[in-house]
């Protein structure tokens, strides 16, 4: 089993900041991957796919980059409704997720 | 726009088998797969399984003795049975829609199924 390892647990910024996630593979995915947003009491929401795609309706700010074991999600400039926990995803397992807050 | 809706009871007692229904409006299932996952209390988030519209499924290998995924077309609805639960099967149950490789697009608003003796 593929498992996937999400660095840091919790990411501790204000809104306008950068803020970089991180996801490793522990063998070659190639290129599949997704991440996905979840605020309390919501489902999961894709916000990329196949490691760099933005999925519909999805802010500029937000790009995912990487490619075999190592990904990163970047949001540009954080905004207040950015504050949220966030899942990286290779077929079918998920990682742990990191916890971006204010 | 396609939207997903899960049903079923919230409430399952230990050995007995949990049966949700994921109903899809606003779109056809043709062409897609169709999933479901769980999220535990804790906040982990583990695939259970999907079924093409035709009917093929694959499953969790940890979960692939207890699972039964299922679709009817003609209802627009995809069904989970997962049989001989405990309290380690409590957990907030998603259907999904999968695009592409396998991220999921389109999600239900989730049930949370608790089991209990």
């Amino acid at each position: 089993e593929i498992v996937l390892t999400q660095s840091p647990a919790t990411l501790s910024l204000s809104p306008g900041e950068r803020a970089t996630l991180s996801c490793r593979a522990s063998q070659s995915i190639r290129n599949y991957l997704a991440w996905y947003q979840q605020k309390p009491g919501q489902a999961p929401r894709l916000l990329i796919y196949d490691a760099s795609n933005r999925a519909t309706g999805i802010p500029a700010r937000f790009s995912g980059r990487g490619s075999g074991t190592d990904f990163t999600l970047t949001i540009s400039s954080l905004e207040p409704e950015d504050f949220a926990v966030y899942y990286c995803q290779q077929p079918f397992t998920f990682g742990g997720g990191t916890k971006v807050e204010i | 726009q396609v939207q997903l809706q899960e049903s079923g009871p919230g409430l399952v007692k230990t050995s007995e088998t949990l049966s949700l229904t994921c109903t899809v409006a606003g779109g056809s299932m043709t062409s897609y797969y169709w999933s479901w996952i769980r999220q535990f209390p804790g906040k982990g988030l583990e695939w259970i399984g999907y079924t093409y519209y035709s009917g093929s499924t694959h499953y969790n290998p940890s979960l692939k003795s207890r699972v039964t995924i299922s679709v009817d077309t003609s209802k627009n609805q995809f069904f989970l049975n997962l049989t001989s639960v405990t309290a380690a099967d409590t957990a907030i149950y998603y259907c999904a829609r999968i695009v592409g490789a396998s991220a999921f697009d389109i999600w239900g608003q989730g049930t949370m199924v608790s089991v209990s003796s």
